[in-house]
């Protein structure tokens, strides 16, 4: 089955910083690779996705590329607030009939933003 | 519209009782998930449902039943609970592939 791998495990930042974080995946029949943040007592929320047949994909300070070749994909967060501060997972599913439904998430990234 | 609605948000369990955890959406979507999330270990797949009538294991399925009569319920059954669920589970669906998921807000659970 699919395995996805996501680094770091804790970033920290100052305000108005970037931050990436990287994923890798297994499984190269998968096709679809979302992005999700997750604040303290709630559940995950989808901030941004892609798919196979694109490389990249911006909305204001987010923005995810992937390569297929390699099978990483990264999300990368310019000009940092507090209000990034979360949990970041990022997932893949190969798509396609029942597969959709096994959607695979990394292990998670804790970002803390300081003022 | 109230999204994906969990319940209860909070339950202790004693070892070997069995409960059910609740989930509905409203949005009409097809795809419904159960994970279950511990520290350090992200969100672990338990079983999912592509439709009514259809479902399927995760990566993690013992100990968990499920079935799917209707598009908007989607309820996790644990048969006889152990310490080793204590965790916080989340139910999720969404509309279709690629429209990514919509998760509820949990439920902590603890077995004791």
């Amino acid at each position: 089955g699919e395995n996805v791998e996501q680094h770091p495990s804790t970033l920290s930042v100052q305000e108005g910083d970037s931050a990436v974080i990287k994923c890798t995946y297994s499984d190269s029949a998968s096709n679809y690779f979302p992005w999700y943040k997750q604040e303290l007592g709630k559940g995950p929320q989808l901030i941004i996705d892609i798919r196979s047949n694109v490389g990249e994909k911006k909305d204001q300070r987010i923005a995810v590329t992937l390569n297929k070749t390699a099978k990483h994909f990264s999300l990368h967060i310019t000009e940092t607030q507090p209000e990034d501060s979360a949990v970041y997972f990022c997932a893949a599913t190969a798509g396609g009939g029942t597969s959709y439904g096994k959607l695979t998430f990394g292990q998670g990234t804790i970002l803390t933003v300081h003022p | 519209n109230a999204g994906v609605t969990q319940t209860p948000k909070f339950q202790v369990l004693k070892t070997g009782q069995s409960m059910t955890l609740q989930c509905a959406q409203d949005m009409n979507h097809e795809y419904m998930s159960w994970y279950r999330q511990d520290p350090g270990m992200g969100l672990r797949l338990i079983h999912y449902s592509v439709g009514a009538g259809i479902t399927d294991q995760g990566e993690v399925p013992n100990g968990y039943n499920v079935s799917r009569s209707t598009t908007e319920d989607f309820p996790l059954r644990l048969l006889s609970a152990a310490p080793s669920q204590t965790s916080v589970y989340f139910c999720a669906s969404s509309y279709s592939q690629g429209s990514g998921y919509t998760f509820g807000s949990g439920t902590r659970l603890t077995v004791v």
